[in-house]
């Protein structure tokens, strides 16, 4: 079992949808979680930044974090044509990935219809 | 503010020969990390760099090495190529302390072995 397990898709939405990505974790040290956006043959963008369980909120995007189950999302209301990307969780035991680096999912390939 | 800038961009090596990758961090950024992502695969942490000693590594062989220099500029270095180094070689910035440290990507350099 990979320690952080991510669909890779695609997902094919219809433009206005809501977008629900998601990732599974085996580690259970993790506190710091977050959501990168990367398009085609450019380097990952933080999206969000979530520490410890919970939800957080930016815009039209909501990450959730629930421990307890080792699960964690990404909503994205009224998804946009430009939203189209990979979508990269990634998690780690210290704040900003410390000694140990981040840990990435394989990435969700997300695709938006107009 | 200047983001992180990667060079070079593209890069094709013949197996067995070596390769050095530059990194430039973001304004202010004291640590930088390095990662490899294959195609389709998310990112894989390599070693991190702060105050110019190597601060963690990830599960790569030695003849992945780094260096940073006092600006916080940073080189990756492969040693004896093999087809499997092919992928996007990433670097991102990072300031550590706080509550708030996040690491930005830059666009990667895609080194091709043949």
């Amino acid at each position: 079992q990979k320690e952080v397990e991510q669909d890779p898709g695609p997902l094919s939405v219809p433009e206005g949808a809501i977008v629900s990505l998601n990732c599974t974790y085996s580690n259970s040290a993790f506190q710091y979680f977050m959501w990168y956006r990367q398009y085609s043959r450019k380097g990952p963008e933080l999206l969000m930044y979530t520490y410890s369980s919970g939800n957080k909120e930016d815009g039209r995007f909501t990450a959730q974090v629930d421990k307890s189950s080792k699960y964690i999302s990404l909503f994205i209301r009224d998804s946009q044509p430009s939203d189209s990307a990979t979508y990269l969780c990634a998690m780690s035991q210290y704040s900003g990935g410390g000694a140990d680096g981040l840990t990435f999912g394989k990435g969700t390939h997300l695709i938006i219809q107009p | 503010e200047t983001g992180v800038t990667q060079s070079p961009t593209h890069l094709i090596k013949t197996r067995g020969q070596q390769v050095t990758l530059r990194c430039s961090s973001q304004s202010g950024h004291n640590t930088v990390s390095w990662y490899q992502q294959a195609l389709g695969q998310g990112p894989q942490f390599i070693f991190q760099y702060y105050r110019e000693e190597e601060n963690g590594r990830g599960n790569f062989p030695p003849r992945f090495s780094g260096l940073q220099f006092p600006n916080y500029s940073s080189e990756l270095n492969v040693n004896a190529l093999e087809l499997d180094d092919s992928a996007l070689y990433l670097c991102a910035s990072s300031l550590p302390g706080g509550t708030t440290y996040e690491q930005y990507f830059g666009p990667g350099t895609r080194l091709t072995v043949t």
